[in-house]
């Protein structure tokens, strides 16, 4: 057990809908990572928020935003949903800007 | 662009043997790596890391070997063990950074 969690573990839903996928990162780690992984492919880093500030920016579509709250954990909105966005989205935290990043368990999303 | 490449989909070995899994990367701004490993389900498990400035980390069955010049780094596990059969992904990121880039992983399975 990393200590990140994730909710929901699943969600399906259709185009064009909206969704939010939450994650608490591990007692004390100011840094929140999302990541995806489509079928098939690797993880691809989409966006990073350090205490509460977005760090760093990945291959995030302009449909996906994100936010960092006070309390740390993090949310991650995807909206007008496509079949294509269909993936597993893991959270990841660290305790430093920078260094080992520790994973949730990941939420499947399917778009129908 | 894949920045960090393993060739290899997958690698097969027996209980008790050496694994032995590859590592390429392009991008010479790359001063630290990592090794997660990832069992179905789950998210991905921070497992060994090293940092440009040195050749070689070990940890317990685990050792990183770090090649600058041929930018390659390779992971060993000795003696390799059926809970190790996993998929394996190398990761790097440059120290000033806080994007960790992925490799597409490689599927271990360690055979009795």
């Amino acid at each position: 057990d990393s200590g990140v969690t994730q909710t929901p573990k699943h969600l399906i839903t259709a185009t064009g809908q909206r969704v939010t996928l939450r994650c608490s990162p591990r007692s004390g780690d100011l840094s929140v990572y999302w990541y995806q992984q489509s079928l098939d492919q690797g993880l691809q880093f989409l966006i990073q928020y350090y205490n509460g500030e977005e760090r760093a920016k990945g291959n995030i579509l302009e449909r996906f935003s994100a936010q960092q709250f006070p309390d740390l954990h993090s949310e991650l909105n995807l909206s007008s949903l496509e079949l294509g966005d269909s993936a597993l989205y893991f959270c990841a935290s660290s305790g430093r800007v920078t260094g080992e990043q520790y994973f949730g368990p990941g939420t499947r999303l399917t778009v129908t | 662009d894949q920045q960090v490449k393993q060739n290899s989909p997958s690698l097969s070995v027996q209980e008790g043997r050496i694994s032995i899994l590859n590592c390429d990367y392009t991008n010479s701004m790359f001063d630290y790596f990592l090794w997660y490993k990832k069992y179905p389900a789950e998210g991905p498990t921070f497992l060994i890391s090293i940092s440009s400035i040195k050749d070689k980390n070990e940890d317990g069955r685990f050792t990183v070997f770090l090649n600058k010049s041929a930018k390659h780094l390779s992971l060993h596990i000795v003696p390799s063990q059926p809970g190790d059969s996993a998929v394996y992904f190398c990761a790097a990121f440059t120290g000033g950074g806080n994007k960790l880039t992925f490799g597409t992983g490689t599927q271990l399975k360690v055979e009795l």
